[in-house]
């Protein structure tokens, strides 16, 4: 069965400190990868999205980056954290259209 | 373009009597709709979805949805709510490009 897992699932950063979120899925390949970030009383914002290895699209700008060195490996980074860059960020896959998104169980990143 | 409004931000509703969670979309083409249910520091987990078949989407714990095209709306429902259903729940919609997009969620509250 296919599964996704996402770590750490909590982090406080000082400002001005780099990131790394890693997410890995599980029995399958070639999945659509995503993140997403949910900040304090408001919704879902797609920050990447990727169909493949080294293939990247960013949703919005930002101090963030991500990357897919590997088939099943999304990671999302910052080089220095903003206090803005504090939210709930949660990495997903889906297999195909039409077919909804398996969320990881997120990450809870405080920047002090 | 797509474009999901979750009509309430909060509901409140007595254990035991029905819950309805509403949400409106655009879309340029035939759309899929998801609803996603969150608790707290959690990830989303996928309640239900409609991708073009039956306009009535039966899901999981005990909740429906119905598609009506000439309303643009894609309600959730459930006969008697729980209190465990106290939760954030999100619509999402996607024309079959690789995004969706997530409305700003609903807060439901149940009282016991």
């Amino acid at each position: 069965s296919q599964t996704i897992h996402q770590w750490p699932a909590t982090l406080v950063q000082p400002v001005g400190s780099p990131l790394s979120l890693e997410c890995t899925v599980e029995g399958t390949s070639n999945p659509n990868l995503y993140w997403y970030r949910q900040a304090a009383g408001r919704g879902l914002q797609l920050l990447f999205y990727s169909v493949g290895i080294g293939q990247i699209s960013s949703e919005v700008p930002q101090n963030l980056s991500a990357s897919r060195p590997q088939d099943r490996q999304f990671i999302l980074s910052s080089k220095k954290l903003l206090l803005s860059d504090s939210g709930f960020y949660l990495c997903a896959w889906r297999p195909g259209q039409g077919v909804g998104y398996t969320f990881g169980s997120g990450t809870r990143l405080t920047v002090v | 373009a797509q474009s999901v409004t979750q009509l309430d931000s909060h509901v409140s509703v007595s254990e035991g009597t029905p819950v309805l969670l509403r949400c409106n979309y655009s879309s340029s083409y035939s759309p899929s709709l998801f609803w996603y249910v969150q608790h707290p520091n959690k990830g989303l987990q996928l309640l239900l979805k409609y991708t073009s078949a039956a306009t009535l989407v039966k899901g999981i714990n005990g909740f429906e949805a119905e598609f009506k095209k000439s309303e643009t709306s894609f309600h959730l429902t459930k006969p008697s709510a729980h209190m465990s259903d106290a939760a954030e729940y999100f619509c999402a919609v996607t024309s079959g490009t690789y995004k969706y997009i997530f409305g700003t969620g609903t807060r439901l509250k149940v009282l016991a």
